[in-house]
């Protein structure tokens, strides 16, 4: 267990619809990375947070958006959803930017 | 051509033998490398963690960098039906850098 906990760990939903994925790091951890995790793409990286402040980007669709609040839990949100982002998506959390990143145990997102 | 080349498998080896994983990259300021361990349903691992060119042992898992031929490798001794997993190669360009770029994963399966 690596401490980093994400709810939910399923969600089905439907084309066109809008969910929110929700991560809090391990004690102690100032930064939020969010990764996806599909088949043919294999493990990308979408948005990086710390402390609060959004301090890189990766692959992220504009549908997607994400933050980080005050107690340092993540939400990751992602709308108008197409078939497509059926996938895998992670959260992991390290001490500092640049430290080992410690990954959740994933939400499972089926688009139908 | 991807930053991160990985034979996806899946790998297959009896108990105890030696297991020998590889990435090719094509972008040569990549200079910190890792190996993550994915279980199934699971979120990966850190395994090993390397700087530069170079081995690092740690129990029996071995990880070399070979950055003048762009290529990784991990080798697991000993293998066990536990080391059964997704073993996904990553890296970044400094220090500082916080996104990982990922390959694929490869599926190694150890049998008893």
């Amino acid at each position: 267990d690596s401490g980093v906990t994400q709810t939910p760990k399923h969600l089905i939903t439907a084309t066109g619809q809008r969910v929110t994925l929700r991560c809090s790091p391990r004690s102690g951890d100032l930064s939020v990375y969010w990764y996806q995790q599909s088949l043919d793409q294999g493990l990308q990286f979408l948005i990086q947070y710390y402390n609060g402040e959004e301090r890189a980007k990766g692959n992220i669709l504009e549908r997607f958006s994400a933050q980080q609040f005050p107690d340092l839990h993540s939400e990751l949100n992602l709308s108008s959803l197409e078939l497509g982002d059926s996938a895998l998506y992670f959260c992991a959390s390290s001490v500092a930017e640049a430290d080992t990143q410690y990954f959740g145990p994933g939400t499972r997102l089926t688009v139908l | 051509q991807k930053e991160v080349e990985q034979d996806p498998g899946p790998l297959s080896v009896p108990e105890g033998a030696i297991v020998s994983l590889n990435c090719t990259y094509s972008n040569s300021a990549f200079q910190y490398f890792m190996w993550y361990r994915q279980y199934s349903r699971k979120g990966p691992e850190l395994l090993m963690y390397t700087y530069s060119s170079g081995n690092k042992e740690d129990g029996r898992f071995t990880a070399q960098v070979d950055k003048s031929s762009k290529y990784i490798s991990l080798f697991i001794r000993d293998s066990q039906p536990s080391d059964s997993a997704t073993y996904l190669c990553a890296m970044k360009r400094d220090q500082a850098g916080t996104a990982l770029i990922f390959g694929k994963g490869t599926t190694l399966s150890v049998s008893s």
